[in-house]
């Protein structure tokens, strides 16, 4: 079964500043999809990036970017230029290529920015 | 377009009744999602659909948890016999199978059970 860790349960920046969630999981797929979900204080998760296992190239996403190091099977996500708006919980997830569409979350990371 | 809705947004319940959550996926969208969202927790899967088809209900954490989408739309999750531990947020998603892999959720239904 796959799992995900997110180390960090609570993370803070500055406005305007750049952080850094971090993000690994075990698998023994070759084929997946990571994600990130934002969900702030409303409970509404929204999807931030995606990431196809089989790209070598890193998403991007305006002020969002992600670091997938298949080998190492990490996956963090940068958020450049900090806004008071993108304080929320944040979820790396997880999901197959093949069979089951279920995602599997982290435990969450709960970012704070302060102006 | 409307985005997923959840009816109610709060359930109380007492310990032993039976409750039914109610999900309406975006329309046009085949797959179905439940999640379990403990306080201070990440989502964790319960069971999914593609149409009316559950495909998926490993997630399920005891027999008296019961999902169903007879239609192919709407979902219905029902917990029998309430129990303190299944108080948690409950969080439907949708999405269009495989092409778009997004799953979009809805606002989720709180359950507390006293």
């Amino acid at each position: 079964a796959q799992t995900v860790t997110q180390s960090q349960p609570e993370m803070s920046v500055q406005e305007a500043e750049t952080v850094t969630l971090s993000c690994t999981y075990d698998t023994s797929e070759s084929d997946y999809y990571l994600f990130w979900y934002k969900q702030p204080p409303s409970r509404q998760m929204i999807l931030v990036i995606r990431q196809e296992a089989y790209k070598q190239q890193n998403a991007t996403e305006n002020r969002f970017s992600v670091n997938f190091q298949k080998a190492a099977k990490s996956f963090s996500l940068k958020i450049s230029d900090s806004q008071l708006g993108d304080a929320a919980m944040y979820f790396c997830a997880y999901r197959s290529l093949g069979g089951s569409e279920k995602l599997v979350f982290g435990k969450g990371t709960k970012l704070t920015v302060n102006p | 377009g409307a985005g997923v809705s959840q009816s109610p947004r709060y359930k109380v319940a007492k310990r032993g009744q039976d409750v039914a959550l109610r999900c309406d996926p975006i329309s046009g969208h085949v797959s179905l999602f439940w999640y379990q969202q403990a306080l201070g927790q990440g989502p964790e899967f319960l069971t999914y659909f593609q149409n009316e088809a559950q495909l998926d209900k490993s997630g399920l954490p005891s027999d008296r948890f019961f999902a169903e989408r007879p239609e192919g739309s709407v979902s219905t999750l029902k917990i029998q016999r309430t129990q303190q531990e299944d108080s948690a947020v409950y969080l439907c998603a949708s999405s269009r199978p495989r092409t778009s892999n997004e799953q979009f959720f809805g606002p989720g239904t709180r359950l507390t059970v006293l």
